[in-house]
Parts: structure tokens; C-alpha cells; sequence
């Protein structure tokens, strides 16, 4: 059975302070490991798609990077409007399994 | 990518009834499917919505509770039947173009079971 684990649960970062989010995964066959942001009240909005350890995508402050084990999104000099949740997925098939989410907050 | 509206956003239902939503993609999809998010946690797949054919359900969800429909390559619909309080929770729609392709989601039902 697939198994996705996000950490930490929450991370509460000053404005500007950098920081990773980790999605350690256990699957058969990686497809594709996905990244959402997700606000309250919303439904989940796709960042990345990675599809090989070694490959990574930026987007703005936000840059995911992809091993055999893992990934990680990493958060540069962020700002309040990056407070989210971020979910992580793995694709086996054609199915996602998410993880439970890393809550970010971002103070002014 | 792909724009998906639901309906409704939100809706307070008597434990007993059904509640209908419907998810409607902007463009054809091979595939859409169907998830529910509980409170402060994260998204778990009901099933596929498979147009033309029966929807393929995962471990734990039965037709009977949930029905879903297809009938296009652009719309479905998802029913949660004999509503209960356990069955408070997000319900959202994804859609993709092919199977290795990313997932879109829908704004989300949010259904409250009084």
C-alpha cells in the first residue's frame, strides 16, 4: 500500500525565514509526486509535478526536489500570503495518495 | 490545465436524506474522480467516476452510500445517500485529461449533517 508522510505537521516561520517541508513516501512504481497548496475553505491548487529523483521545479519562493525516498518543498524568504496548508501526493497508476499536510503560517 | 466548478459550495442536511453534488470540468477529461476531506485532515479517494461505466470504488466506500455518475466526458455527479453526521466532511472533484496527467481540483462541497 502506498504511504505518504509529511513533516512537520505545522511550521510557524517570521517573514523571511526560509525553511523545507519534507514528504517521505513508500510506493510501487512513483508515477509522479505532486505538491497542492491549500487554502482554508478551498480546494487544493497544483504546484509541481516531479517525476524523477534528481528533478526539481521553482515557482516563485517555492522549489520541490525529488530523491528515491523523498521530497521537499523548500520555502525561501517567505511572505504572509504563503501561509497554507501544503499537501504532498504520490501517483501510482492513475490514483493520488495524499499526506496529511504540512500547515504553514507566515507572521508579518 | 482544467476549471472545475461545483455545486453546491455548501449545503446543512437532516441525517436521513441524500445530498447531490455535481462537478462540472470547462474541457473533455479522461478521467474525474471523487474525494472526501474531513476535518483537519487530508484527502481520501472514493472513487473514480468513470464515463460510461460503473465507478470504480476504493476500500471502504460502497455504491450504495455513494452513487456516482458519468454521463459525459465533462460532467458527474456524486450522491451521498441516508446521510448521517459521520458524513459531515469536504467533498471535492478532480479531473485530469489522461492518467498520468495532474489532477485539478474543484472548490469544494462543504456539507454539514445535522
Amino acid at each position: 500500500e502506498d504511504q505518504v508522510t509529511q513533516s512537520p505537521e505545522a511550521l510557524r516561520l517570521q517573514e523571511g525565514e526560509s525553511s523545507s517541508l519534507n514528504c517521505s513516501y513508500t510506493v510501487s512504481g512513483l508515477r509522479g509526486l505532486f505538491w497542492y497548496r491549500q487554502d482554508p475553505g478551498k480546494g487544493p491548487e497544483f504546484l509541481f509535478t516531479l517525476y524523477s529523483a534528481g528533478e526539481e521545479k521553482e515557482k516563485e519562493r517555492l522549489k520541490a526536489t525529488l530523491t528515491k525516498k523523498e521530497s521537499f518543498l523548500h520555502i525561501t524568504a517567505p511572505k504572509p500570503e504563503d501561509s497554507a496548508t501544503y499537501l504532498c501526493a504520490v501517483q501510482a497508476d492513475y490514483k493520488l495518495s495524499f499526506g496529511a499536510g504540512t500547515t504553514v503560517t507566515v507572521r508579518a | 490545465s482544467a476549471v472545475i466548478s461545483q455545486k453546491p459550495s455548501r449545503d446543512i442536511c437532516q441525517r436521513g436524506t441524500s445530498l447531490t453534488i455535481q462537478c462540472q470540468v470547462d474541457s473533455q477529461v479522461t478521467m474525474m474522480f471523487w474525494y472526501r476531506q474531513q476535518p483537519g485532515q487530508s484527502l481520501t479517494l472514493i472513487a473514480t467516476a468513470n464515463q460510461g461505466s460503473e465507478a470504480t470504488y476504493e476500500s471502504g466506500f460502497v455504491i450504495d452510500k455513494f452513487p456516482i455518475s458519468r454521463p459525459n466526458l465533462t460532467f458527474s455527479t456524486l450522491t451521498v445517500s441516508n446521510l448521517s453526521p459521520e458524513d459531515s466532511s469536504i467533498y471535492l472533484c478532480s479531473a485530469g485529461k489522461d492518467p498520468q496527467e495532474t489532477q485539478y481540483f474543484g472548490p469544494g462541497t462543504r456539507l454539514l449533517v445535522l
